[in-house]
């Protein structure tokens, strides 16, 4: 099985600040990779998908990067509605997907 | 707008079988390149995906649930359904169901979950 490894798994941030959010896979995952918010009581929504590419409709100030094992999820400048939980999600090892575990982006 | 929505028992006593249905409006799902799956979220961890299923009646399982999995379809409900055997507290957790789109489009493999249910919470308990 592939793990995913997120880290930080919690961080305290303002708005306007610039946040970055690691996903380490336990093996190369060629970018098969997605990103998902959720906010608390909600379902998740997905961000990126295929590492960097944004998903209709998400904002702009959203990106992803990484190659190999380790990808990266950047907000560039963090807005009041981005305050939320952040999973990583492989599907390099289809038909087994796996989720990171997480990581709460809260405000300082 | 594609719509689903979870259905079926909030409380599941330990050792019985958890059922949930869901059901999708606004779209077909018998739609060509869409799986539809099942995602849980245990109170307060992360995310765990169980299984998807294609219109043809094709499943997938994580294999660490799938001697206890059961997803089907019927597609003139428009609905696909959960089982899970043999259930104890650890099965307790949000069940979501979701679109799950898996496709190549010319420049990368996608398996994605696009559209969700709102999620309803299982609890396992005597």
């Amino acid at each position: 099985d592939i793990q995913m490894t997120q880290s930080p798994s919690s961080l305290s941030a303002s708005v306007g600040d610039r946040v970055t959010i690691t996903c380490r896979a336990s093996q190369g995952i060629s970018n098969s990779l997605a990103w998902y918010q959720q906010k608390p009581g909600k379902a998740p929504k997905l961000l990126l998908y295929a590492a960097s590419r944004l998903e209709s409709g998400v904002p702009s100030r959203f990106s992803g990067s990484g190659s190999g094992t380790d990808y990266t999820l950047t907000i560039s400048s963090l807005q009041p509605e981005d305050f939320a939980t952040y999973y990583c999600q492989q599907y390099y090892s289809t038909p087994l997907l796996t989720f990171g575990g997480g990581t709460k982006v809260e405000i300082k | 707008q594609l719509q689903l929505q979870e259905s079926g028992p909030g409380l599941v006593k330990p050792s019985e079988t958890l059922s949930l249905t869901c059901t999708v409006s606004g779209g077909s799902i018998s739609s060509s390149s869409y799986y539809w799956g099942w995602i849980r979220q245990p109170p307060g961890k992360g995310l765990e995906w169980i299984g998807s299923i294609y219109y043809s009646g094709s499943t997938y399982y994580n294999p660490s649930l799938k001697s206890r999995v059961t997803i089907s379809v019927d597609t003139s409900k428009n609905q696909f359904s959960l089982k899970l055997s043999s259930v104890t507290a650890a099965d307790t957790a949000v069940y979501y169901c979701a679109r799950h789109s898996d496709y190549y489009d010319s420049r990368d493999d996608v398996s994605t979950f696009d559209y969700w249910g709102q999620g309803t919470l299982v609890t396992v308990s005597s």
